[in-house]
C-alpha cells in the first residue's frame, strides 16, 4: 500500500502568518494517464472533511487563493498563506492513483 | 444545494450486524463514485469502500480491514448507497462518513461493544 507521511504533525501559526504542510509518497502517484491523483482536505474541530485542493493543485469550488497545492511525483505541499481562524483544524492528503486509496495521518494546525 | 445525509447507525454488539444508508441530493448521482470513509474516535480518516458509477461497471473496492465483512451498493433509482456491515468487531467502531470525494455527509456513528 501506497504511506503518505504528512509534517509537521502539528502547527503553530499566527493569524495572518503562513502555513506549509508536506505530504510524501512511499512511490509515484503520476497514474498511467498523466494525471496526479493527491488531493487535500480540511477537518474543522467537530466538522465533517472538507475538499480544499484536487490532483494537486486545484482549487475546489468556493475554496479561496489563500490556499494552494504543489508537487510533483511523490512530494507534495498545501500552503495557506495569512491564515486566518476558520483555517484552524487538521489538515489530511488522500492518494487515490493507486488501490488501496490512503490518506496522510493528518496535521493539526493550530493558533500561536 | 448538494447534500449526503447518513443514517442507521447505532450500537450494536461484536459479530452483529448493521446496514448503513445514505441519501444523496443535488447533483448527477448516477454519474459519480461514492465511497464511506471512517474515523475512530480521536483518529485520522479510512477509506472503507468503494462503489463506481454504472459508466464503470459498478465496481467496488473494500479495505483489507473489512473485506468479506462489508458490503457496498447502490440504488441510482433512489440516488441512495449503502454500506451493509456483517460481522462486527468492536475495532470498527467509528464515525462513518458518505462521501463523493468533493462532498462529504455529517456522518453516522457506529458502536461496536458488548
Amino acid at each position: 500500500d501506497v504511506v503518505l507521511t504528512q509534517t509537521p504533525v502539528s502547527l503553530l501559526i499566527s493569524l495572518g502568518g503562513q502555513a506549509s504542510i508536506s505530504c510524501r509518497s512511499s512511490q509515484s502517484l503520476v497514474h498511467s494517464n498523466g494525471n496526479t491523483y493527491l488531493h487535500w482536505y480540511l477537518q474543522k474541530p467537530g466538522q465533517s472533511p472538507q475538499l480544499l485542493i484536487y490532483q494537486v493543485s486545484n482549487r475546489f469550488s468556493g475554496i479561496p487563493d489563500r490556499f494552494s497545492g504543489s508537487g510533483s511525483g511523490t512530494d507534495f505541499t498545501l500552503k495557506i498563506s495569512r491564515v486566518e481562524p476558520e483555517d484552524l483544524g487538521v489538515y489530511y492528503c488522500l492518494q487515490r492513483t493507486h488501490n488501496p486509496p490512503t490518506f496522510g495521518g493528518g496535521t493539526k494546525l493550530e493558533l500561536k | 444545494e448538494v447534500q449526503l445525509v447518513e443514517s442507521g447507525g447505532g450500537l450494536v454488539q461484536p459479530k452483529g450486524s448493521l446496514k448503513l444508508s445514505c441519501a444523496a441530493s443535488g447533483f448527477d448521482f448516477n454519474s459519480y463514485g461514492m465511497s464511506w470513509v471512517r474515523q475512530a474516535p480521536g483518529k485520522g480518516l479510512d477509506l472503507v469502500a468503494d462503489i463506481s458509477s454504472k459508466s464503470y461497471n459498478y465496481a467496488t473496492y473494500y479495505a483489507d480491514s473489512v473485506k468479506d465483512r462489508f458490503t457496498i451498493s447502490r440504488d441510482d433509482s433512489q440516488s441512495m448507497v449503502y454500506l451493509q456491515m456483517d460481522n462486527l468487531k468492536t475495532e470498527d467502531t467509528a464515525l462513518y462518513y458518505c462521501t463523493t470525494g468533493s462532498y462529504w455527509g455529517q456522518g453516522v456513528m457506529v458502536t461496536v461493544s458488548s
